[in-house]
């Protein structure tokens, strides 16, 4: 069971790149989330996915987008990359409002920017 | 302001020591408190508590929540120095008809054999 995996493991940006950061989740959850962390900082919400079909902005969600394209997948895009996105971000998924239950983490994506 | 305070930021100990992590919340629509635990990697779930005063306990780790001071603790027993990790305290909140998790700065505790 592979739970939460994220891709790529490890990116370096110049500052104006775009990409995409891609997310699955095997185990039938229905909401999904990404967070970003930061020294100092803990972990902050950016986007989340409370079931398939919608998406909702958290913390901290300026300068990304997301997509869930559908239940398994929910994609994190920086548009114009700048080194202040510098960060290790998760994804993360969980059962979601019918059920209190835990969230489940990706390995993260370590993202620099230059 | 949705807000969790986790108390020490960070914590050095000898193997054999005993020690109490802290967790404060103001939030509005609790649903639960999570504890995590988290190495290298990932944040590895710990425990989830919803109910003031019911201790839940895993091996040498234990946990309890007060929902009317707004707080929760992790003690370890016995540390090893594969204890050493950053803790990461939660809370579940419900907003907009969604649920979030709300996270404090974690503690890095650090065991020393």
């Amino acid at each position: 069971n592979a739970g939460v995996t994220q891709t790529p493991k490890f990116q370096v940006l110049k500052t104006g790149q775009s990409m995409t950061l891609q997310c699955a989740q095997d185990m039938n959850h229905n909401s999904m989330y990404w967070y970003r962390q930061d020294p100092g900082m803990g972990l902050r919400l950016i986007y989340y996915s409370a079931s398939e079909g919608t998406t909702d902005k958290g913390e901290v969600p300026n300068g990304y987008n997301v997509s869930r394209l559908n239940k398994r997948e929910f994609s994190l895009r920086l548009e114009s990359a700048a080194p202040s996105q510098t960060s290790v971000y998760f994804c993360a998924s969980s059962e979601g409002r019918a059920v209190v239950s835990p969230l489940h983490f990706g390995n993260g994506t370590r993202l620099t920017v230059t | 302001e949705d807000k969790v305070v986790q108390s020490p930021l960070s914590l050095v100990v000898h193997e054999g020591d005993t020690v109490t992590l802290n967790c404060s919340y103001e939030v509005t629509n609790f649903r639960s408190l999570l504890w995590y635990k988290q190495e290298k990697k990932a944040p590895t779930f710990l425990f989830m508590l919803t109910s003031s005063g019911i201790e839940k306990k895993s091996g040498r780790l234990s946990s309890i929540l007060d929902k009317k001071e707004l707080f929760s603790i992790l003690n370890i027993t016995a540390t090893q120095t594969g204890d050493s990790a950053v803790y990461l305290c939660a809370v579940e909140i419900t907003q907009g008809g969604s649920e979030k998790l709300v996270f404090g700065k974690g503690t890095k505790l650090t065991v020393n054999p």
